[in-house]
């Protein structure tokens, strides 16, 4: 099946940094979302993203699909920004490809 | 618009006992999915429904775990019995048509 890979596994930024989290996967994808899990469990959406640029408020994404990679960007992390990034894709178009992989994600840290 | 709702929130049973999960999906949302989240790990999709059909249960323990989709809308995700490995986030999705997926908050499974 498709592989994902986040990178880094682990980030601690202070207050007020920028920071760029990538996103490699081993297939061609018609879906890739990236989500913020925060310290409660809820998986909540940031971007449907399976190419092209988004930016919505300080976070913004590219999936360059070509590659086969994405990016996160955060901007002026504040520390509610803490928790665990995922990337995750969906290699078909349809009902009986619509399995979606989750990368390890990342754990971001922001410290006041 | 109400989101994914899920429940119990968290459930605490002795191995080789029986629990149960309960989903509501978005309203009009034909799809809806289970994942198991066991910590430090991403989602893994157990089962995908379409309406009231199985799409995919290919990563689905069924000597132990089982699932059924009550007239396409609610779903209930059963465990019996179960194991110290189960112990997890069992996370019910939801989605119109195969694009994004949008995520409950979750029940934290821990079995003793």
């Amino acid at each position: 099946g498709i592989q994902v890979e986040q990178s880094p596994p682990d980030l601690i930024l202070q207050e007020g940094a920028n920071s760029t989290l990538r996103c490699n996967f081993s297939d061609s994808v018609n879906n890739l979302q990236w989500f913020h899990q925060n310290p409660w469990g809820q998986l909540i959406n940031l971007f449907y993203i399976p190419s092209g640029t988004k930016q919505n408020g300080r976070l913004s994404a590219t999936t360059v699909a070509t590659e086969r990679y994405s990016l996160l960007y955060i901007s002026s992390s504040q520390t509610t920004d803490s928790g665990v990034y995922f990337c995750a894709v969906v290699k078909g178009l349809g009902s009986n490809n619509n399995d979606m992989r989750f990368g390890a994600g990342t754990r971001l840290t922001v410290k006041p | 618009e109400a989101g994914v709702a899920q429940s119990p929130r968290y459930k605490i049973i002795e191995k080789r006992q029986s629990v149960a999960f309960w989903c509501n999906p978005i309203s009009g949302h034909a799809t809806l999915y289970w994942y198991q989240q066991i910590l430090g790990q991403g989602p893994k999709l157990l089962i995908q429904f379409q309406n009231n059909g199985v799409v995919d249960d290919s990563q689905l323990p069924k000597d132990r775990f089982s699932a059924e989709r009550l007239k396409g809308v609610d779903s209930t995700l059963k465990i019996q019995p179960a194991k110290l490995e189960d112990s997890a986030v069992y996370l019910c999705a939801s989605s119109l048509g195969y694009t994004t997926q949008y995520f409950g908050p979750g029940t934290r499974l821990t079995v003793l």
